[in-house]
């Protein structure tokens, strides 16, 4: 079973932080993906890489930025939080390139809160 | 630009009761199908996915869906509901590529 995990399950931050969020997954994905999840506004991407060290912008990549160094970490960044960054962060991997079964694994999220 | 349209965002039935949730998308080449299920406390998870083949596809717990390729639908079906079916279903569609646009989501709730 392809297991993706996430560094925290709630992080409470304060306003103009730096904030790392980690996601590691265990079976040698080519993608991973940063998604915020909001009520009502579904999954939001916010960054994908496609392989280590390649990155590319998402639909809302303002305030975040991205790293990932091996395959099987990908990080999300917040330079200098704000509130409206409260959110719930998911995280998850796939397989390139295989077409249909570009099925996506997710992690269990972290819900940030930014004060 | 690809968009995906769940037109449910909140639903609430009794056990037993039937379930159709609606799915369109706007593309109109080939696609890749998906739901996926988010239980409460859960992580996202997969329910079915359509590729090809028949357009009618059986996924975990009971749930189906069809491919109405002339109506760009991809509607979830279940014939009686759970109460353990309560939570958040999200449609997904990639379009020959590795990143899938998501559908807002729909929240259903069954009462016991």
């Amino acid at each position: 079973d392809v297991k993706v995990t996430q560094s925290s399950r709630y992080l409470v931050k304060r306003t103009g932080e730096k904030v790392f969020l980690e996601c590691v997954q265990d079976m040698d994905h080519e993608n991973m993906f940063w998604y915020r999840q909001d009520p009502g506004l579904g999954l939001r991407l916010i960054y994908f890489s496609y392989d280590v060290k390649m990155k590319e912008k998402g639909d809302i990549p303002e305030g975040y930025s991205v790293s990932r160094e091996k395959k099987e970490r990908f990080s999300l960044i917040l330079e200098s939080a704000s509130t409206n960054q409260t959110s719930m962060y998911l995280c998850a991997s796939s397989l390139r390139g295989q077409g249909a079964t570009d099925t996506q694994y997710f992690g269990p999220g972290t819900r940030l809160t930014v004060l | 630009a690809q968009s995906v349209s769940q037109h449910n965002h909140h639903v609430i039935l009794s056990e037993a009761a039937s379930l159709e949730l609606g799915c369109n998308y706007s593309y109109g080449g080939t696609v890749n199908l998906f739901w996926y299920v988010q239980y409460p406390g859960q992580h996202l998870q997969l329910l079915l996915k359509y590729f090809s083949g028949d357009p009618l596809v059986k996924g975990i717990k009971g749930f189906e869906a069809e491919f109405i390729k002339s109506k760009f639908s991809f509607n979830l079906r279940k014939p009686s509901v759970q109460w353990s079916d309560t939570a958040e279903y999200f449609c997904a569609v990639n379009v020959g590529s590795y990143i899938p646009t998501f559908g807002r989501g729909t929240s259903l709730i069954v009462h016991p």
